[in-house]
């Protein structure tokens, strides 16, 4: 069983709609959790950290279930810009990250 | 100037070849990493290294080696390639203070043919 799964997408949307997928994880002493964003087969990029009792960054959502082990992103009023595909991870130390395959997400015009 | 850069960014090597790539930062972050990247899988762990006398594997480490020249250069060499090592790969740079945001390096993608 992978660490991290994710549903791979592609969720397409358009612009302005609200998009929302899960990850979920299978250890349950991971104690930080994250979503990376990756442009086309680029280095992978900090978006936000993901707290318990969930937080906002601008459009985006993130939130935490502790108790089924997944974690949420959920993207307003979507951009062109937020075309990417989204990485999910989890780290149970301040040094091993467990990534997932990731999400993408197109957003059209 | 990029914090983290890799060499080469493309390459293409035949079975059997030695091939090195290098990693160098400009961060002043202690640790370092090396991570792949295939398609439909997440990014795994190669080897990571918490200072210039600490090297340790990561789940993937057989066919590769490194090396921690410095703090600021790690490289990753694949002694004799074999195409199923063809892959993109990624290194990384955190400090050592209890943050656990990595920065990536832009990516090498090599082909082994």
């Amino acid at each position: 069983r992978k660490e991290v799964e994710q549903d791979p997408g592609p969720f397409n949307v358009p612009e302005g709609a609200t998009v929302a997928f899960n990850c979920t994880y299978s250890n349950s002493a991971s104690q930080s959790f994250f979503w990376y964003r990756q442009d086309c087969r680029k280095e992978p990029k900090l978006l936000m950290s993901v707290y318990s009792s969930g937080n906002e960054d601008g459009r985006f959502t993130a939130q935490l279930n502790r108790a089924s082990q997944y974690i949420s992103l959920l993207i307003r009023d979507s951009k062109l810009s937020d075309s990417a595909t989204y990485l999910c991870v989890v780290s149970f130390n301040d040094y091993k990250l467990s990534f997932g395959a990731g999400t993408t997400v197109t957003v059209r015009a | 100037d990029a914090d983290v850069t890799q060499t080469p960014r493309n390459r293409i090597t035949k079975t059997g070849k030695r091939i090195m790539l290098e990693c160098s930062q400009t961060k002043g972050h202690d640790r370092m990493y090396w991570y792949r990247q295939d398609p439909g899988l997440g990014l795994r762990l190669i080897y990571y290294s918490f200072d210039v006398k600490d090297i340790n594997k990561g789940e993937i480490s057989d066919g590769y080696s490194v090396s921690r020249q410095a703090q600021a250069k790690f490289s990753l060499s694949l002694e004799s390639a074999i195409p199923n090592q063809t892959a993109l790969y990624f290194c990384a740079t955190s400090d050592a203070s209890g943050s656990y945001e990595q920065y990536f390096g832009p990516g090498t993608r090599l082909t082994v043919t």
